[in-house]
């Protein structure tokens, strides 16, 4: 089955204590993105991924970190996590193209930093 | 600045009652409109993609429309099981996507 798998799907931590979030998708797709989703603001793209080796900031990268070594798996790095990352994310993950191809998401993040 | 607006916020419907979602964008370029589908606890799934104005998408009881500055996502004769939170997004750069913030539908026996 096609997917992209988020793990852990609920964490709670305090501030300060890195963490990392894993994605990983398995229809071999070149890009790859993180969004953070809060009330009234909608979803938001922290960081986004073409292919191996190539990352680029989002709209909110602040805080965050990205790696992609390889083509599945795209992690998140919070390094010193603060309160205000408290939100839920999402990975997703799309063939490459000019024209809109659709993101397929995964089920999502709970993150809370205290 | 690229922006998209949802209106209404949320939306009840009694079952069979048919209503429209609407998406409204100001962006710089439109490579693509998206429709998605968000039920709680679980991530957006795609429904619909619509390229230029004029066109039309269709899925069940479900049909995405778009124009030169808003897509509308009809709903006729909705079920219980369409109850979820509607999440509009365009495309403005290479797979950069811009998100309204939803339209919460209810859908009542």
């Amino acid at each position: 089955e096609a997917q992209v798998t988020q793990n852990p799907r609920y964490l709670i931590t305090v501030t300060g204590k890195k963490l990392t979030v894993t994605c990983s998708q398995n229809m071999n797709h070149e890009y790859m993105s993180w969004y953070r989703q809060d009330p009234g603001l909608g979803l938001r793209q922290i960081y986004y991924s073409m292919n191996v080796e190539v990352t680029d900031k989002g709209d909110v990268p602040e805080g965050y970190k990205v790696s992609r070594k390889e083509k599945r798996n795209f992690p998140l790095i919070l390094e010193s996590p603060s309160p205000n990352q408290t939100s839920l994310y999402f990975c997703a993950s799309s063939t490459a193209g000019g024209m809109g191809q659709p993101q397929h998401f995964g089920d999502g993040t709970r993150l809370s930093i205290l | 600045e690229d922006q998209v607006t949802q209106s209404p916020e949320a939306l009840r419907l009694q079952e069979g009652e048919s209503s429209s979602l609407n998406c409204s964008y100001t962006v710089s370029g439109l490579r693509g409109l998206f429709w998605y589908r968000q039920d709680p606890g679980k991530g957006p799934e795609f429904l619909f993609t619509l390229y230029s104005a004029g066109e039309e998408k269709e899925k069940e009881r479900l049909k995405a429309t778009l124009t030169k500055k808003e897509s509308f996502l009809h709903i006729t004769a909705p079920k219980p099981e369409d109850s979820a939170t509607y999440l509009c997004a365009v495309q403005t750069g290479f797979q950069k996507l811009v998100f309204g913030t939803g339209t919460r539908l209810l859908v009542s026996p």
